[in-house]
């Protein structure tokens, strides 16, 4: 079994500054690895994953998430927000080669950008 | 593209009445999921749609909720009766199949509330 543990619930930042949200995850097999996002009044949208090859993954919006196999994470980044960032962020695992009905997700960290 | 279509985006009840959610997902996504959101924590799935079979109801609550999808295309999920503990939001997702590695398409859900 996989679980998944967003220590922040929420992170406050300023405009244009960096940004980490964390994420560590235990399993007993391979994972594929997920963040998502939800952005206010909207439903969950997948933001990047982690299946195999490259432990970099980046979106398209300047966010990245590095696999750490040894430290069990799967840290979110970005290195300037912008205001439209301001959403929840979800951190998900599945383990290999599982059907996407084994996604567990994370409980969340809320992400607001100040001025 | 049409995305997953999820209705009524909110819903206020009293306790020990009926209510029903329905969902569209995806045309051609034959995997639909229910998930259950409960505020500040992250989705947790209540049952697994393969076409019309569920496949894995492991989680939903069989004593008040119950769920269809009779085509193998829109669902409706229902809690009869309702209780106070079940406001929260109801989110439904599709994807493309069981091997689809974790890209859910998740709707805006259904915000209960139980008075």
């Amino acid at each position: 079994a996989q679980s998944v543990t967003q220590l922040d619930s929420q992170v406050p930042v300023f405009e244009e500054a960096p940004v980490e949200l964390r994420c560590n995850y235990s399993s007993s097999v391979s994972v594929y690895l997920f963040w998502y996002v939800q952005y206010p009044n909207q439903g969950l949208q997948l933001l990047l994953k982690y299946l195999s090859g490259s432990t970099l993954v980046k979106s398209i919006n300047g966010f990245e998430a590095e696999f750490n196999k040894s430290q069990t994470s799967f840290h979110l980044r970005k290195p300037s927000v912008h205001i439209s960032d301001t959403a929840e962020y979800f951190c998900a695992v599945s383990g290999y080669r599982s059907s996407a009905s084994k996604i567990i997700f994370g409980s969340g960290t809320r992400l607001s950008i100040r001025p | 593209e049409a995305g997953v279509v999820q209705s009524p985006r909110y819903k206020i009840i009293e306790k020990k009445q009926p209510v029903a959610f329905w969902c569209n997902p995806i045309s051609g996504h034959n995997t639909l999921y229910w998930y259950l959101q409960n505020l500040g924590q992250g989705p947790e799935l209540l049952i697994r749609y393969e076409n019309e079979e569920a496949v894995d109801d492991s989680q939903l609550p069989k004593d008040r909720f119950s769920a269809e999808r009779l085509k193998g295309v829109d669902s409706t999920l229902k809690i009869q009766p309702a209780e106070l503990g079940d406001s929260a939001v109801y989110l439904c997702a599709s994807s493309s199949g069981p091997r689809s590695t974790g890209e859910l398409f998740f709707g805006e859900g259904s915000r209960l509330t139980v008075l």
